[in-house]
């Protein structure tokens, strides 16, 4: 079943802008994961964030975690147009067995 | 360079004929599976294993079958049963069930009914 929920559905940004993309879920969690899909490719695992962390960084990427509000955020800062791609949000559930993904915020970023 | 490869990446199935995807990772990784996207619908889960001879079935297992004779291998056929069976297929692996890593996915089968 899928727990979590992404937004914006899209977002649309010009080069050099920060992007911020939320997602929210419903049961606890041992982890959240984020990942990138480019049209038509598998996707491509960016960053896991524990549920004792609340907040991790890698390169240009900023995830957040808030497990009292059960959602997270992600932060693509000084955007590229490279970065366009769909990126998912995936819950690993204590009570379950393969991660859980949301419907993807679709990012646009024009030069 | 370590991988997961899926094949083919674009098939065509008839109505009433079953297909196999083929999937296969030499990451010596015990954990895979396999998800179903379609448009706006983000990934579902159909089967997953966590060891060799052992699989179970995910969220929309219906009118799918996977095998896992050996850990490198995750076969995914559609049977005739699947009454609307075009998606894009993702197969995918982790070192094994609840580590703190990430899933490494393939590249993907288009499946196509004509």
């Amino acid at each position: 079943s899928q727990q979590g929920e992404e937004d914006p559905q899209a977002l649309s940004i010009q080069e050099g802008e920060n992007a911020t993309m939320n997602c929210s879920y419903k049961t606890s969690i041992n982890n959240l994961q984020w990942y990138r899909q480019n049209s038509g490719r598998g996707l491509v695992h960016l960053i896991l964030i524990r549920s004792n962390e609340r907040e991790k960084h890698s390169g240009r990427l900023r995830v957040t975690l808030d497990t009292s509000k059960k959602s997270s955020s992600l932060l693509i800062t000084a955007s590229r147009a490279a970065d366009t791609a769909s990126y998912f949000c995936a819950t690993d559930v204590r009570s379950g067995y393969a991660l859980n993904f949301g419907k993807g915020t679709s990012l646009l970023v024009t030069p | 360079d370590g991988g997961i490869t899926q094949s083919p990446k674009y098939l065509f199935r008839k109505e009433g004929q079953n297909v196999t995807l083929s999937c296969e990772q030499n990451l010596n990784h015990d954990a895979m599976y396999w998800y179903r996207q379609d448009p706006g619908q983000g990934l579902r889960l159909i089967y997953y294993s966590q060891i060799v001879n052992d699989f179970q079935k995910g969220d929309i297992a219906e009118g799918y079958s996977v095998s896992r004779e050996k850990k490198e291998s995750f076969p995914l056929t559609v049977t005739s049963a699947q009454k609307n069976p075009t998606a894009f297929y993702l197969c995918a692996s982790n070192v094994r069930e609840r580590s703190n890593y990430g899933y490494t996915f393939g590249s993907g089968t288009r499946l196509t009914v004509v």
